[in-house]
Parts: C-alpha cells; structure tokens; sequence
C-alpha cells in the first residue's frame, strides 16, 4: 500500500488552462503539506494542513489553492497555469515531524507549454 | 531567507569507501535537523530526525552527527554500496518552518 499518493505522475498543459494534483495519505497523518522543487532542486514548502486547517501559506500567487476536504487528503488547485509554474509538485504528511519526519509522495511533474 | 547548504554538490566513490558529507545550518532557534535519502524516481525517504546536540544516529553502515551550536551535521557512510547511490537531503527545521538543502548527490560504482 502506497503511504502518501499523488495523481497524475505526469501533467502536461497548456498556459491559461486550470488544473488539480490531488494527494491522499493512509497512515492517519493529521499533517499535510504541498511543496515545490524549484529549478534548483530546493524543496519549498507552499501550504501546509492540519486536520484541514490551514497552518502554513508561503508566499506563492493566488492562483494556487489549497483544498482539504478531509485530514487524508489535500490536494492542489492551479489557476490559469503560467510557464513558470513548470516544476515538480511533492505532497507529504507528518504526525510529529519532530520525532519521525515527513512521508513524501512520489511527485507530480507538471510541464506547462 | 535562511539558508541551509550541503556540501559537496555531488560525489562519485568507488564500491567499498566511505564517505562524508555536510549540511550546514543557521545555530540560531534550531528545532531539529532531518536527513533524507531520495533515490532517483522516488520519493524522499527519512533516513534520521535529531533534536539534540551531539546526537548520533545509526542506520546499518550509515550515521550521523550534529552539532547545533555551529550549526552543523555530518551523515557517514562506511564502505559505499551501489545501492546506497541516491541524493542525500538534509532539512533544518527552526520554530517556525523548515528548509532544505539542494542535496548530496552520491554516486557509488562497482
């Protein structure tokens, strides 16, 4: 059983058009998190749930929107895709990071065109 | 912006050495320090989580140590397999976010 899966693996698109990742966690995680490999390989955290509240909104455009309809999922909203939005996408989940880590997803590659 | 940097960038060994690598991080507010192990067209996996100064961690042939009043952490690995070929990350945690590394990119060969 995958831990923290993500869908699609792949996403292909064009620019203007509006597209979803969705993230789902079967270890009972109350903690979700989306973050961004940058072009430089850094992983940058964007939103971060627990138990479907909000508790962290980096700074990334409006366009972006996080939503967690229950604490096993949090999936991604993406507005009128731009070229710059091209990266790789990581979910993750944590019951206390500071004992145990985070669990990552395998990542969404999303190629704007 | 904090910066939290590993050195080197990459590395190629020979099967049967051992290596080191570094993640240097801000000594002020730390929280903890994690190291991940990210094999290629995976996902990043925890390898170790340390709270505490001069806590070291072991995993089979690998380990780790930190030093938080520098701001350091040593990973180790004694006598590189191929499977141990993947990128090491590290992420510094402080109270309020947390921030990784770009990674170690380790490359062992037969």
């Amino acid at each position: 059983d995958t831990a923290v899966s993500q869908t699609p693996k792949y996403l292909v698109t064009q620019m203007g058009n509006d597209k979803s990742i969705k993230c789902e966690q079967n270890l009972g995680h109350d903690t979700m998190y989306w973050y961004k490999q940058d072009s430089k390989k850094f992983l940058k955290i964007m939103f971060s749930y627990n138990n479907k509240e909000l508790i962290i909104n980096e700074t990334v455009p409006n366009r972006f929107s996080p939503k967690s309809p229950d604490k096993a999922h949090l999936n991604l909203h993406i507005n009128s895709l731009e070229l710059g939005d091209s990266a790789v996408y990581f979910c993750a989940s944590s019951q206390d990071h500071r004992v145990y880590g985070y669990t990552f997803g395998s990542g969404t590659r999303l190629t704007v065109v | 912006i904090l910066n939290v940097e590993q050195s080197p960038q990459s590395l190629h060994v020979q099967e049967g050495d051992s290596t080191n690598f570094t993640c240097s991080f801000p000594s002020s507010n730390f929280y903890a320090l994690h190291w991940y192990r990210w094999e290629t067209a995976k996902s990043p996996e925890a390898l170790f989580v340390m709270t505490l100064n001069g806590d070291e961690k072991k995993k089979g042939q690998i380990s780790a140590t930190l030093n938080t009043k520098e701001g350091y952490s040593y990973l180790y690995i004694k006598g590189s397999q191929p499977e141990d070929s993947a990128t090491y990350l590290c992420a510094f945690h402080n109270f309020n976010k947390f921030y990784f590394g770009s990674g170690t990119k380790l490359n062992v060969k037969p």
